[in-house]
């Protein structure tokens, strides 16, 4: 089976742009999940997504959101960037939420210059 | 609300020496427990999980962890580390029956020298 991928894998934007992140999870997983991993933060939880319905959602400003298709595969979108959203952003993805497993793609690298 | 703390944000050790990465959490409800490393400019890699049954949960690599909930730790240990052990590890929990979100420790950066 393939794992979970991430598009693209860097990317470098200017402030007050707009970036967005893709994501594949593995075939037959519906829930997938987007961190948010800094320095000074760490990892922290942005949103899940299930069966195209938000189910949970982190402490990130509005400016923050995401979806998900009926193929599961989820973006999330990024407006008006700011400095401070340069992270790596990872996406992870599991059979049904509210599971014990996630699986872990390898980030995309988002540089706000 | 859940926390999860790792106490030492960077473990120099040798080769062959042993080792313990240290965790604990707070919740009001029962979690799961999960032990993650990160290789540089890699994702997450699931180490080992306490779902439930038994406390003492081990990885193919070697690593352990042992659930304490008197003492709400999740430690990891090895009994002798390798060079290619060097990587960042994270713990985190998750509420049992609940979301996919996962609460994560602030990492600790183990690095093993020859």
């Amino acid at each position: 089976k393939a794992g979970v991928t991430q598009t693209p894998r860097y990317l470098i934007k200017t402030r007050g742009q707009q970036v967005t992140l893709s994501c594949s999870p593995i075939s037959g997983h519906r829930s997938v999940s987007w961190y948010q991993q800094t320095p000074g933060q760490g990892l922290q939880f942005l949103f899940e997504y299930f069966s195209e319905t938000q189910r949970n959602k982190g402490n990130f400003p509005g400016r923050f959101s995401g979806r998900q298709f009926s193929n599961s595969r989820s973006e999330m979108n990024v407006s008006t960037l700011e400095l401070g959203d340069s992270a790596l952003y990872l996406c992870a993805s599991s059979f049904t939420s509210g599971g014990s497993r996630q699986y872990f793609g390898p980030g995309t690298r988002l540089t706000v210059l | 609300a859940q926390s999860v703390t790792q106490l030492d944000s960077q473990v120099p050790v040798f080769e062959e020496a042993p080792v313990e990465l240290r965790c604990n959490y707070s919740s009001s409800v029962s979690v799961y427990l999960f032990w993650y490393v990160q290789y540089p400019n890699q994702g997450l890699q699931l180490l080992l999980k306490y779902l439930s049954g038994s406390t003492l949960v081990e990885s193919i690599n070697g690593f352990e962890a042992e659930f304490n909930k008197s003492q709400t730790s999740f430690h990891l240990r090895k009994p002798s580390v390798h060079i290619s052990d060097t990587a960042e590890y994270f713990c985190a929990a998750s509420t049992q029956g609940g979301s996919e979100k996962l609460v994560f420790g602030k990492g600790t950066k183990l690095t093993v020298n020859p």
